[in-house]
């Protein structure tokens, strides 16, 4: 049972190149996350997936799109990428319902040039 | 929406001290609030919850307090220990929706041997 994958770890782009960042969960978990974590401002939502064929914006989705590609995998997007962008980047699932904790992947950490 | 204010934003402790953390909610709606620990270069994980319908829970050395007439909740962590120092987070949500949590800044805590 790994929980909350993420794929790269690491990732270094220049401005305006594009990439996609994987989450996948073995939990079966209905409800799916992508946050950013800056330093010195906590936790932002970018986009949510409810359920399996939903997705939502959250507090700052300008600058990504998302696939919720199954019930297994949510993936985020940067179409040009920004140095604003420049960030952690996690990917949290939860099962929905109670309990209502989540569980966080272990981040990829990504750098815009 | 809701605001979730946290403070202090940095904590340093002598090891075997107290220490606390609070954080205020604006939404009145609010009844779940977890809290969360990231050591670094990790992962946020949930240390402890509360629900608005209990005032105080403990655990161990950890315990949170609410006070939802003043929209305030608090960490308290006793007789700290090096492996403590940590960021902090706390939330808010109200549990009837599609539980998105509201995150605080973070406390970055640090105890000193």
């Amino acid at each position: 049972n790994a929980g909350v994958t993420q794929t790269p770890k690491f990732q270094v782009l220049k401005t305006g190149q594009s990439m996609t960042l994987q989450c996948a969960q073995d939990m079966n978990h209905n409800s799916m996350y992508w946050y950013r974590q800056d330093p010195g401002m906590g936790l932002r939502l970018i986009y949510y997936s409810a359920s399996e064929g939903t997705t939502d914006k959250g507090e700052v989705p300008n600058g990504y799109n998302v696939s919720r590609l199954n019930k297994r995998e949510f993936s985020l997007r940067l179409e040009s990428a920004a140095p604003s962008q420049t960030s952690v980047y996690f990917c949290a699932s939860r099962e929905g319902g109670v309990p209502y904790e989540q569980y966080f992947g272990p981040g990829t950490r990504l750098t815009v040039t | 929406g809701e605001n979730v204010e946290q403070h202090p934003s940095t904590l340093s402790v002598q090891e075997g001290d107290s220490a606390v953390i609070k954080c205020t909610y604006s939404d009145s709606a609010s009844n779940y609030f977890p809290w969360y620990k990231q050591e670094l270069g990790k992962r946020p994980q949930l240390i402890i919850d509360i629900r608005s319908n209990v005032g105080e829970k403990k655990d161990q050395r950890i315990a949170v307090t609410l006070n939802k007439t003043a929209k305030h909740f608090s960490l308290h962590i006793t007789e700290t220990q090096p492996e403590d120092s940590a960021v902090y987070f706390c939330a808010a949500l109200a549990s009837g929706g599609s539980y998105i949590p509201t995150f605080g800044r973070g406390t970055s805590l640090i105890v000193h041997p």
